[in-house]
């Protein structure tokens, strides 16, 4: 069965600081998709990267950067030189082939302080 | 390019009633995906539609139900409402419900008393 695990519940920083949101996931299909999701206190869901299983590369997109590791079944999310707009809720997800749903994880709260 | 609209945006129904909610994907969509979201439960998959079809239902009674027309506009319903279905309800739409990211509407807040 799929499961989707972000063990920190809510994660504060100062801003400018570099913070790591962690993800871990459980699937048995060997192709999959992995996701994260950004939702800001207006609440729309907004997609910010996908990776599938057969693509290990560490991927940067200006101040996100993401780690993809299927040794340990990990797909961290890392924010450099936080501001306070990267405050919100985000979501690991994954997906498995030929499933047709995607399954979220509980989701990190982070605040980032002026 | 219009993004994924979701009516209403607020309801307060009683409980024993019964809603509607209706989502309209962004043009070209074919599957559409409604999601419940609570403070205890967090995202929980609902169903999955593509050409009309359900392809996939989630662990929900059923009372939930939805159906999707042959312009890909999907429609959910709950009948009975009870309290603890109060909730955030998401519509999303993609190419592909699989490996194609989910494009997500605001959402009806959907309050029962």
């Amino acid at each position: 069965a799929q499961k989707v695990t972000q063990a920190q519940t809510e994660i504060s920083v100062v801003e400018k600081e570099d913070v790591t949101l962690d993800c871990v996931y459980e699937t048995r299909d060997t192709t999959y998709y992995l996701f994260w999701y950004k939702q800001p206190p207006s609440g729309e869901l907004v997609f910010l990267i996908r990776r599938n299983s057969f693509d290990e590369q560490n991927e940067i997109s200006g101040r996100y950067s993401w780690n993809f590791q299927k040794s340990t079944s990990s797909f961290n999310f890392t924010i450099t030189a936080s501001q306070v707009v990267d405050s919100a809720v985000y979501f690991c997800a994954l997906s498995e082939a030929g499933g047709f749903k995607t399954i979220f994880g509980a989701g990190t709260r982070l605040f980032v302080k002026a | 390019k219009a993004g994924v609209t979701q009516t209403p945006r607020y309801l307060i129904k009683t409980r024993g009633q019964q809603v509607t909610l209706s989502c309209s994907p962004i043009s070209g969509h074919r599957s559409v995906s409604w999601y419940q979201q609570t403070p205890g439960q967090g995202l929980q998959f609902l169903f999955e539609y593509f050409s009309e079809t359900q392809r996939n239902k989630g662990n929900f009674p059923g009372r939930f139900s939805g159906r999707q027309f042959s312009n890909s506009r999907s429609e959910m319903n709950v009948s009975t409402l009870e309290l603890g279905d109060s909730a955030l309800y998401l519509c999303a739409s993609s190419l592909s419900a699989t490996e194609s990211p989910l494009h997500f509407g605001n959402g009806t807040r959907l309050t029962v008393t």
